[in-house]
């Protein structure tokens, strides 16, 4: 079983801060998805990286996938209480047929 | 336009009873989903449906019943509802098995 684990679990900061978000495996994945669910809706996709190394930016968003493929970190400099919600990291399974979720991070900015 | 969309969005049943959500998703997709949400926010594959066929069901207990009537379309009936049944259920879908996925609102399940 691929399991992707998701450090720290939560996270409660103040509007301004820097925080990074990490999310672990002991095994390779081909690629990874990184989504963020806002209270009462659904996950919606974020980025996906796809080669080792990579390092991908939305605004204050930084992803990075780690040379091995095995881990990645999603970085938010200056947060907003808008930047609030659970931040789930996402890969495919060997053989490719479904995604497996990490185990999340509750994130909380506050003004 | 909604993409995926799914009811109710909330439903308080109790123990014992049977009931269904609906998903519907007009993006053209082929693959369809549902997921289920624990009250520690894990979210778990259940089953998903490739143009109306059944490729996954992860050992999930037979109480759960999926049905996939066109490709637009996945409902989820539930027989005899547990405490542990409450959740949040999620509908999704996605071009490919794992393409981006596009998920509904959600539907928080209550069994009392």
């Amino acid at each position: 079983t691929q399991l992707l684990e998701q450090s720290p679990q939560f996270l409660s900061i103040q509007e301004g801060e820097n925080l990074t978000v990490y999310c672990n495996s002991s095994s390779v994945f081909s690629s990874l998805q990184w989504y963020r669910q806002e209270p009462g809706e659904g996950p919606v996709l974020l980025v996906t990286v796809v080669t080792g190394g990579e390092v991908k930016k939305l605004k204050r968003l930084t992803f990075q996938f780690g040379d091995a493929r095995k881990d990645s970190s999603l970085h938010i400099t200056a947060a907003q209480p808008g930047d609030t919600g659970l931040y789930l990291c996402a890969g495919p399974t060997v053989g490719g047929n479904k995604l497996t979720f990490g185990t999340g991070t509750q994130l909380k900015v506050e003004l | 336009d909604t993409a995926v969309s799914q009811t109710p969005k909330y439903l308080v049943t109790q123990m014992g009873n049977d009931k269904s959500i609906k998903c519907e998703q007009n993006l053209g997709h082929d693959t369809m989903y549902w997921y289920k949400q624990d009250s520690k926010k894990f979210l778990k594959i259940m089953f998903s449906y490739n143009n109306k066929e059944l490729i996954i069901n992860e050992t999930v207990p037979n109480r759960f019943s999926p049905k996939s009537p066109d490709k637009a379309h996945l409902n989820l009936h539930i027989n005899s509802l547990e405490l542990g049944d409450s959740a949040v259920y999620f509908c999704a879908s996605s071009r490919l098995a794992t393409d981006t996925q596009y998920f509904g609102p959600g539907t928080r399940l209550t069994v009392l």
